[in-house]
């Protein structure tokens, strides 16, 4: 049983560039939420996604945009690169219909931007 | 004011030591809780729910008092391999959105 996967693992772009992250739900589950993690701080919602919409949005500028696919994978995009972007992303799934279930997160992308 | 707050540490403890981490959320709607445990470099797993009545498990004690807003996590016999950072955190609705802290972080030395 497959857990979250993300791709790629590691991703230096520059600034001002766009970049584009993907994540694979755990098997059975339908929700996907996006999580930005700055060095020596913890996860930070970005924004969660079912049914393919953008349900729920954390304090992020819309350089940051997401889409769900009908097989639940999702991706993360991220444009106009700035510095402070540099960060673990992280992506985490769970089932809708399973009331409070903890979140599964996948390994992260780790972006660099110089 | 952060949502979820922590001591950072770092709690360097030897082993066999208990130890415990303190953590306030400030959103008395929060639902749900968890803590999480993040080793260096690698994304965060489930450690433990957190519940109203206190949960065990193993070496692992949690309890959540809804009135302080304050959360715990004890660790009896710490191990090695507890070296890591525990992540306490707060669900804010039925959407899911979890608040974490910045996280604890436990040094276990021989």
């Amino acid at each position: 049983d497959a857990g979250v996967t993300q791709s790629p693992t590691h991703l230096i772009k520059t600034r001002g560039q766009q970049v584009t992250l993907r994540c694979s739900p755990k098997s059975g589950h339908d929700t996907v939420s996006w999580y930005q993690q700055a060095l020596g701080q913890g996860p930070q919602f970005i924004f969660q996604y079912y049914e393919e919409e953008e349900r729920q949005r954390g304090n992020f500028p819309d350089r940051f945009s997401g889409h769900q696919f009908p097989n639940y994978s999702s991706e993360l995009n991220v444009n106009a690169l700035l510095l402070g972007d540099s960060a673990l992303y992280l992506c985490a799934s769970r089932n809708r219909d399973r009331g409070n279930s903890p979140l599964h997160f996948g390994n992260g992308t780790r972006l660099t931007v110089t | 004011r952060k949502e979820v707050e922590q001591d950072p540490g770092p709690f360097n403890v030897p082993e066999g030591a208990t130890v415990a981490f303190n953590c306030t959320y400030s959103n008395s709607a929060s639902q749900s809780f968890f803590w999480y445990r993040q080793d260096c470099r690698k994304e965060p797993k489930l450690l433990m729910s957190v519940y109203s009545s206190g949960n065990e498990d193993g070496r692992f004690t949690a309890q959540l008092n809804r009135a302080s807003q304050y959360i715990s996590l004890l660790i009896r016999d710490s191990k090695l391999s507890d070296s890591a950072t525990y992540l306490c955190v707060a669900g804010m609705d039925s959407s899911y959105k979890l608040i974490f802290g910045s996280g604890t972080r436990l040094l276990v030395r021989p």
